[in-house]
């Protein structure tokens, strides 16, 4: 069966510092991978996604970045956190075949930026 | 723009019925998504619609209107387990979730 995780569960982080959270598939091969941030009150925001090794979209400009170094490997960095970057961050994959576009989700990482 | 309409908050009765409703104005249709999400977790797959009609499963049913723009989640035989947020997502023309803000659902004894 397949699986999904990602790390941390939470993370409190000055302004200005990096950011790293990273997210592994198990069980599938060349999935479609997701990052998306959840703020209160609104809907899921798509921040990158990926079709494939080295390959990255971005959907919003801002100081975040993602990368894909292996096939079931999904990382979200910053090189400075902003306030605004606080927030609920979700990893998810699909199956690159799948007729539906059905998402399963990571656990999610809660980060704080103070 | 696109946009994706649902209530904010809605409080039920355990063993009642209650029905989500869910609008949405998108470049082109892919189907529609419901997903449930408790607090705090991510959120798990409920339903998928693209054809007009009611789609079945358990305790949970989904309805599609494509000519209204118009889907509703029907949740039967509530169960205090049920109180989560439910996300109403819809595949546009590129085959892009467009996100609702969800539905903060409670149930009370």
């Amino acid at each position: 069966s397949q699986t999904i995780h990602q790390w941390p569960a939470t993370l409190v982080q000055p302004v200005g510092s990096p950011l790293s959270l990273e997210c592994t598939v198990e069980g599938t091969s060349n999935p479609n991978l997701y990052w998306y941030r959840q703020a209160a009150g609104r809907g899921l925001q798509l921040l990158f996604y990926s079709v494939g090794i080295g390959q990255i979209s971005s959907e919003v400009p801002q100081n975040l970045s993602a990368s894909r170094p292996q096939d079931r490997q999904f990382i979200l960095s910053s090189k400075k956190l902003l306030l605004s970057d606080s927030g609920f961050y979700l990893c998810a994959w699909s199956r690159a075949d799948s007729n539906t576009g059905e998402l399963f989700f990571g656990e999610g990482s809660r980060l704080t930026v103070l | 723009g696109q946009n994706i309409d649902q209530p904010t908050e809605m409080t039920a009765t355990e063993g009642a019925i209650v029905q989500i409703n869910c609008t949405y104005q998108t470049s082109g249709f892919n189907g529609l998504f419901w997903y449930q999400q408790h607090a705090g977790e991510a959120p798990t797959f409920l339903s998928y619609n693209v054809l007009d009609g009611l789609e079945e499963k358990g305790r949970f049913s989904s309805f599609l209107s494509r000519s209204k723009g118009y889907s509703y989640l029907l949740l039967k035989e509530l169960q205090m387990k049920d109180s989560a947020s439910y996300l109403c997502a819809v595949m546009d023309s590129n085959y892009q979730l467009i996100w609702g803000a969800g539905t903060k659902l409670i149930i009370k004894p």
